[in-house]
């Protein structure tokens, strides 16, 4: 079945190590986003990517990294920079014409 | 960043009433979106507004598309235990470079039985 798969569902560092959320899709979306979201908190925009080898900052970029190599994948790297890493990651992907929005079932980050 | 402002932010119901709540910004949006998710899992979809006015039904669902394109609210009728959960509203905008998606802060609803 067509759908955005992340791994791993639940991941554990320890402070100061680089770790990456891996995002792959098959629904042929052509934009792909990242979200992080904490306890009791709504949905912020981390990076977005529209096509192939192209992404854009969102709202809370710093501390992040991403790439986009391929159309079905969007990894993001969360870096020993960014200050408060532990949080729910989230995943989504846009159809064509950029309309309705599907998720991946979330990474759970926990930095310790 | 863009900013949806989404109420209320919590509400606590009894079985069987209705629900409405909404999603109100300073920016037009071409979509409107409203999602539910569960504890632990990701955001699903449940009705998606193109045009503006437009009102469009999921079951015992209706959400609109408000005419000035700047705001949305969704109706849940007769509800039950099991829509228990958070409730997000989204934008989708086009811009130079590309299409954003902005989300609302939530509604945490609970249903009591």
């Amino acid at each position: 079945d067509g759908g955005i798969t992340q791994s791993p569902k639940y991941l554990f560092r320890k402070e100061g190590q680089n770790v990456t959320l891996s995002c792959e899709q098959n629904l042929n979306h052509d934009a792909m986003y990242w979200y992080r979201q904490d306890p009791g908190q709504g949905l912020r925009l981390i990076y977005y990517s529209q096509i192939v080898n192209d992404f854009q900052k969102g709202d809370i970029a710093e501390g992040y990294s991403v790439s986009r190599e391929k159309k079905e994948s969007f990894p993001l790297t969360v870096t020993s920079a960014q200050k408060n890493p532990t949080a729910f990651y989230l995943c989504a992907s846009t159809k064509p014409r950029n309309t309705e929005a599907f998720f991946g079932q979330g990474t759970r980050l926990t930095v310790v | 960043g863009q900013q949806l402002n989404q109420s209320p932010q919590s509400m606590f119901i009894q079985e069987g009433e209705d629900v409405s709540m909404n999603c109100t910004s300073s920016s037009i949006f071409n979509t409107w979106l409203w999602y539910k998710q569960d504890p632990g899992e990701g955001p699903v979809l449940l009705i998606a507004l193109y045009k503006a006015g437009e009102l469009t039904s999921n079951g015992r669902l209706t959400a609109q598309f408000g005419i000035t394109r700047k705001d949305s609210f969704l109706n849940i009728s007769a509800s039950i235990p099991s829509d228990v959960g958070i409730y997000f509203c989204a934008g989708l905008r086009k811009e130079t470079s590309g299409s954003r998606l902005t989300f609302g802060e939530g509604t945490q609803l609970t249903v009591n039985p």
